[in-house]
């Protein structure tokens, strides 16, 4: 049973437009949700993150927007730059659990 | 200092060989984590040490051993691996374990990752 679903394997925007990538969990008990970035042969690097207790989270160019009812959270990247291109992975945990479980990741290709 | 680093970037090794795979973090952090990720897959946890014990793993096959001699380093011993251990091996920290005070807490730093080869 995967708890936490990136349903597009992919995504491709144009340089200057918005990009948004999908998560979704099944998992009620959630209360901390996570983005990363993965550059290739790099390590995953955290993005930006979002507690239950509030539904929009900013910083620069990344919103994260967590919509608790349809446990449904979503990052947007205004404006897209080329050097975002990467596979974007998504995490929920139970804030201090010990763990966080990861979407299958959304590679992203922006086109200058 | 915000860099986990992780020895060797790449390793080859035979099905009988003995090899150890070396995590370093300087930020303080007292919970630090293996992950094992496969191509086109998320990071998959195998263990989690928190304040240097072992608080998860994952039912990871013994071949698998894992030590944190001290709070700033975390070790994978590996023993009789097969093909398909194969993969890309994450190290990550994160702020504290049990008992933490900081909803930053769960935020983890990734190393580079080891990158395997089991022939």
């Amino acid at each position: 049973d995967q708890q936490v679903k990136q349903n597009s394997p992919s995504l491709s925007v144009q340089e200057g437009r918005i990009s948004i990538l999908n998560c979704d969990y099944t998992n009620s008990m959630f209360d901390y949700f996570l983005w990363y970035k993965k550059y290739p042969a790099e390590g995953p690097t955290f993005l930006i993150s979002i507690s239950s207790i509030k539904d929009k989270n900013e910083d620069g160019r990344f919103t994260v927007f967590l919509n608790k009812s349809a446990k449904h959270l979503s990052l947007h990247i205004v404006p897209s730059q080329p050097g975002d291109s990467a596979v974007y992975f998504c995490a929920a945990s139970v804030l201090r659990a010990g763990k966080s479980t990861f979407g299958d990741g959304t590679t992203l290709t922006v086109k200058p | 200092d915000t860099e986990v680093t992780q020895t060797p970037k790449h390793l080859v090794m035979g099905m009988t060989n003995k090899k150890s795979l070396k995590c370093e973090q300087h930020m303080g952090h007292r919970a630090m984590y293996w992950y094992k990720q496969k191509a086109k897959k998320p990071p998959e946890l195998m263990f989690v040490y928190s304040y240097e014990k072992l608080s998860i793993n994952e039912s990871v096959p013994s071949r698998f051993s894992p030590e944190c001699p001290n709070s700033s380093l975390l070790n994978l011993h590996l023993h009789a691996l097969q093909p398909e251990d194969s993969a890309l091996y994450l190290c990550a920290s994160s702020q504290e374990g049990e008992g933490a005070g900081s909803i930053s807490t769960d935020t983890q730093y990734f190393g580079p990752g080891t990158r395997l080869t089991v022939l």
